[in-house]
């Protein structure tokens, strides 16, 4: 029974560079929140997404970070152009959905911007 | 401003002591639950409570969920070193969606 998969769990990127952030969601989930935790400001919403859906980015920095969640495959949270603020742990959670408010959180990606 | 306040933030106490933690806010919830994670992992969710006045335990656990929906408590009997970890309250505010407002944490130190 695998639970909220993330990779890869540590992630160093010179400024500049484009990170890719992976979360594949719990078997049966359809709905997906990412999350960003700084140290000192506690966990942030980002984005939230169903299946080919964006649902809510309110909380989405509006210039160089997308997200998506294709038919097929994990959801995806990209940074263009790295700069060293975007360095923190960003988690994925996913529900069921359908009324169900749960959401269960994988292990984080550690991105570390130098 | 912080949405949901909690307090205390950091609490150091030793085996077999009782402690409450407060999770506190002036917005009503539709819902609030309550996470542990510890150091390099992600959050583990603990609880979901829904109704105004709901208490929910789990073993020496026990959550309580305010009754006018804004504010919450996590009583916690004879700790344990194993209850060490950041305790966070995450409530949600517009029942449409589930996007989640998190707490910055009480940090929980549980020494033998």
């Amino acid at each position: 029974n695998a639970g909220v998969m993330q990779n890869p769990r540590h992630l160093v990127r010179r400024r500049g560079q484009e990170a890719r952030l992976r979360c594949s969601p719990m078997k049966g989930h359809s709905h997906v929140y990412w999350y960003r935790q700084l140290p000192e400001e506690g966990l942030k919403f980002m984005v939230y997404l169903q299946k080919e859906n964006i649902i809510d980015e309110s909380g989405m920095p509006k210039e160089r970070f997308s997200a998506e969640f294709p038919k097929e495959g994990p959801s995806i949270l990209r940074i263009q152009q790295v700069v060293r603020g975007d360095s923190a742990a960003y988690f994925c959670a996913s529900s069921p959905g359908t009324g169900r408010r749960e959401q269960y959180f994988g292990p984080g990606t550690r991105l570390t911007v130098t | 401003t912080q949405l949901l306040e909690q307090s205390p933030q950091f609490l150091s106490i030793q085996e077999g002591e009782n402690l409450t933690v407060y999770c506190n806010s002036s917005s009503v919830f539709s819902s609030l639950q309550w996470y542990r994670q510890e150091p390099g992992e992600g959050p583990v969710l603990l609880v979901t409570v829904v109704t105004g006045g709901e208490v929910k335990k789990l073993k020496r656990l026990t959550f309580q969920f305010g009754d006018a929906r804004k504010d919450s408590s996590l009583h916690i009997t004879a700790a344990q070193p194993g209850d060490t970890g950041l305790y966070l309250c995450a409530g949600v505010v517009n029942s449409g969606y589930s996007t989640l407002t998190f707490g910055k944490g009480t940090m929980l130190l549980v020494s033998p």
